[in-house]
């Protein structure tokens, strides 16, 4: 079976912009989570989402918002990055909401300069 | 709040001798505790994880971890280490709280295995 999968690998943006990461939870699995990973730092929470509503939402600003869609993706979108949004975001799927272990995506690397 | 603290940064070790990374968690809830391998440029790895039961987990590649609910800790062992296991090291915690059912990670510890 696939694991999950999260596109782009690597993505280069300048501050202002605006970006869309995506990931495909594994197969069965009906929740999806984000966290950011800022280098050197352990990966912190942004999203829940499980049945496509949002189902927690870690301490970060407005700027980031997501969505799952009835196949279970997902996608997250920061918008006006600043240079502090350079990190690797992971996605992780589970197949309850309540049961968390976690599985994780290779992650998307972005770079904001 | 729940948090968790990964009492070391950097753990040097030698090939073939044992190993252990600590970690501290806080939490009012019930916890499930974790702990993830990640290697260089990749995503994050179930090493083992503790839900309930046992205190003893052993999970992959010959690492095990002890729950301590009394010193609130969940160390990670492994009684003789390879250069393969050289990667960073994640504890987390997972309960109900305001966040849903985010897991909390510690800051990671480097192990790095030499011959």
């Amino acid at each position: 079976d696939a694991g999950v999968t999260q596109s782009p690998t690597h993505l280069i943006k300048t501050r202002g912009q605006q970006v869309t990461l995506r990931c495909s939870p594994i197969s069965g699995h009906k929740s999806v989570s984000w966290y950011q990973q800022v280098l050197g730092q352990g990966p912190q929470f942004i999203f829940q989402y499980y049945e496509k509503e949002e189902r927690g939402r870690g301490n970060f600003p407005d700027r980031f918002s997501a969505r799952q869609f009835p196949n279970y993706s997902s996608e997250l979108n920061v918008n006006a990055l600043l240079l502090g949004d350079s990190a690797l975001y992971l996605c992780a799927s589970s197949l309850l909401r309540d049961y968390n272990e976690q599985f994780f995506g290779p992650g998307t690397r972005l770079t904001v300069l | 709040a729940q948090s968790v603290t990964q009492l070391d940064s950097q753990v040097p070790v030698f090939e073939e001798a044992p190993v252990e990374l600590r970690c501290n968690y806080s939490s009012s809830v019930s916890v499930y505790l974790f702990w993830y391998v990640q290697y260089p440029n990749q995503g994050l790895q179930l090493l083992l994880k503790y839900l309930s039961g046992s205190t003893l987990v052993k999970g992959i590649n010959g690492f095990e971890a002890e729950f301590n609910k009394s010193q609130t800790s969940f160390h990670l062992r492994k009684p003789s280490v390879h250069i393969s296991d050289t990667a960073e090291y994640f504890c987390a915690v997972s309960g109900y709280n305001q966040a849903g059912t985010a897991l909390i990670f510690g800051k990671g510890t480097t192990l790095s295995v030499s011959s």
